[in-house]
C-alpha cells in the first residue's frame, strides 16, 4: 500500500463546479504539499501546510492531522484548472530533509 | 531570477552510455533534490543535498551519482544507462524545509 493515496485518480467536471481532491497518508509527517503539474509537464507548488487551512484565490487546502487526511478544493472551476494535482508529504522522521513522498496524482479535466 | 534550470530538456541514450543531467538554481537555496517520474507513478526521490559538499541517498539511488560542489549546482550522473532509467527527471530546490521549486524536467529515453 502506498504511503500517500489520492482520490479520485481521474476527475472530469463542468466549468463552474466545486472540485474536491482527497489525500490520505499513513506516516507521521511534518508537512503536506499540494502541487500542480501542467499538461506541459512543469510542476508548481500550490500549498505547504502542517495544520488547519490555507486559501489562495479559488484554491483551498485543508489538513486534519489526527485523521491523516487533506483535501484540495477548487471553487468556480475553469478549464485552465485542468492539470494533474499531486499530494506529497514530508516525513516527520529523518529530520525532514530527505525529500517528499508523493501520491500518484489526480488528473483533473474541466470542460467548458 | 531564472529559478531552477535543467539541461538538457530531452535526451536519448544507448544502453551502457553515460551522461550528466545538469541542474542549477539562482535562489541561494541550501536544499536540492533529484526526483524521477515514471508513467502512472508518483515522483520518487533519487538523491538530495542539504548544502554544498553534503549529499545523501533517497528512495531509488541505484545507478545514479550526484555531487554538490557549489550551492548553485547539483548534477546527476548516470554511469551505465539502462532501459529502467527511462523516465522524466526533475530537479528541485527549497529554502530550508519549505516549499520546493521545480525545474522544467529532463525527458530521458534509454534504448
Amino acid at each position: 500500500k502506498n504511503e500517500v493515496e489520492q482520490s479520485p485518480q481521474n476527475l472530469t467536471a463542468q466549468e463552474g463546479e466545486f472540485i474536491t481532491i482527497n489525500c490520505s497518508y499513513s506516516v507521521g509527517i511534518s508537512a503536506l504539499h499540494w502541487l500542480q503539474q501542467h499538461p506541459g509537464g512543469g510542476i508548481v507548488s500550490l500549498f505547504m501546510l502542517s495544520s488547519g487551512k490555507k486559501k489562495h484565490g479559488r484554491l483551498i487546502a485543508t489538513i486534519n492531522i489526527q485523521e491523516k487526511h487533506s483535501s484540495l478544493h477548487i471553487t468556480a472551476s475553469h478549464p485552465r484548472d485542468s492539470a494533474v494535482y499531486i499530494c506529497a508529504v514530508r516525513r516527520a522522521s529523518g529530520g525532514g530533509a530527505d525529500g517528499l513522498t508523493f501520491g500518484k496524482g489526480t488528473h483533473l479535466i474541466i470542460q467548458p | 531570477n531564472a529559478g531552477v534550470t535543467q539541461t538538457p530538456k530531452f535526451r536519448i541514450l544507448k544502453i551502457g552510455q553515460s551522461m550528466t543531467l545538469q541542474c542549477a538554481q539562482d535562489m541561494n537555496h541550501n536544499y536540492m533534490y533529484w526526483y524521477r517520474q515514471d508513467p502512472g507513478m508518483g515522483l520518487k526521490l533519487i538523491y538530495y543535498s542539504v548544502g554544498a559538499g553534503i549529499t545523501d541517498k533517497g528512495e531509488v539511488p541505484n545507478g545514479y551519482n550526484v555531487s554538490r560542489s557549489t550551492t548553485e549546482d547539483f548534477p546527476l550522473r548516470l554511469e551505465l544507462a539502462a532501459p529502467s532509467q527511462t523516465s522524466v527527471y526533475f530537479c528541485a530546490s527549497s529554502p530550508e524545509l519549505n516549499e520546493q521549486f521545480f525545474g522544467p524536467g529532463t525527458r530521458l529515453t534509454v534504448l
